[in-house]
């Protein structure tokens, strides 16, 4: 059974720095590509940032760039979402993805999410 | 960007009813779309993907159409477990975007 299960949400305050973790379980980690994907309380989705299965490229909505970092480690079935330079608009849960296609590519169609992690930017 | 229009925002609708939900993109996105449904405090679902396969498990009421830039999700019967808010998402570029939602709510 695919799982994915993020952690290292919380408050931080504006300019602060966090990382969110998402353990990925029942599948090849290495074959798909894995995104993050953010929804502001009471909003609609949206995309932040997709990494291959290599790990070897990365994408970022413009609203990130420069200030969050998405990697992942293959022998901890792990992807992260570094976030520096944190503002009260990146407030919103946010959620780890699997990629459905398993190429490795970031196809874009996400199958498999996790439940969320509550990250909240406030003075 | 492109842009992801839905329509409508919001939509009344009773047990039974045959449901459209339109998407529309401000280029063309050739069929690289997806339609996913969520729930208050759960994840989104994926539904459809490359604008007309339907996902393994989704039930085949579900349905999806289009090309280019306009797309469209319909439910045949509507059904008391798919009161939801629906997105749809492009991924012919990047960045990825999504439509605003529509919510179907119980008429």
């Amino acid at each position: 059974e695919v799982q994915l299960l993020e952690s290292g949400g919380g408050l931080v305050q504006p300019g602060g720095s966090l990382r969110l973790s998402c353990v990925a379980s029942g599948f090849t980690f290495s074959t798909y590509a894995m995104s993050w994907v953010r929804q502001a309380p009471g909003k609609g989705l949206e995309w932040v940032s997709a990494i291959s299965g290599s790990g070897g490229s990365t994408h970022y909505a413009d609203s990130v760039k420069g200030r969050f970092t998405i990697s992942r480690d293959r022998f901890k079935n792990t992807v992260y979402l570094q976030m520096n330079s944190l503002r009260a608009e990146d407030t919103a849960v946010y959620y780890c993805a699997r990629d459905h296609d398993s190429s490795g590519y970031p196809g874009g169609s996400l199958d498999y999410w996790g439940q969320g992690s509550l990250v909240t930017v406030s003075a | 960007d492109i842009q992801m229009t839905q329509s409508p925002s919001t939509l009344s609708v009773s047990v039974g009813d045959r449901v459209t939900i339109t998407c529309r993109a401000s280029q063309s996105i050739s069929r690289w779309l997806a339609w996913y449904q969520q729930k208050p405090g759960k994840a989104p679902k994926l539904l459809i993907y490359k604008a007309s396969t339907l996902e393994r498990g989704v039930p085949s009421r579900f349905s999806g159409s289009g090309s280019g830039t306009e797309f469209t999700l319909t439910i045949s019967s509507q059904q008391p477990d798919d009161f939801a808010t629906y997105y749809c998402q492009q991924y012919n570029s990047y960045p990825w975007t999504f439509g605003q939602g529509t919510k179907v709510e119980i008429k």
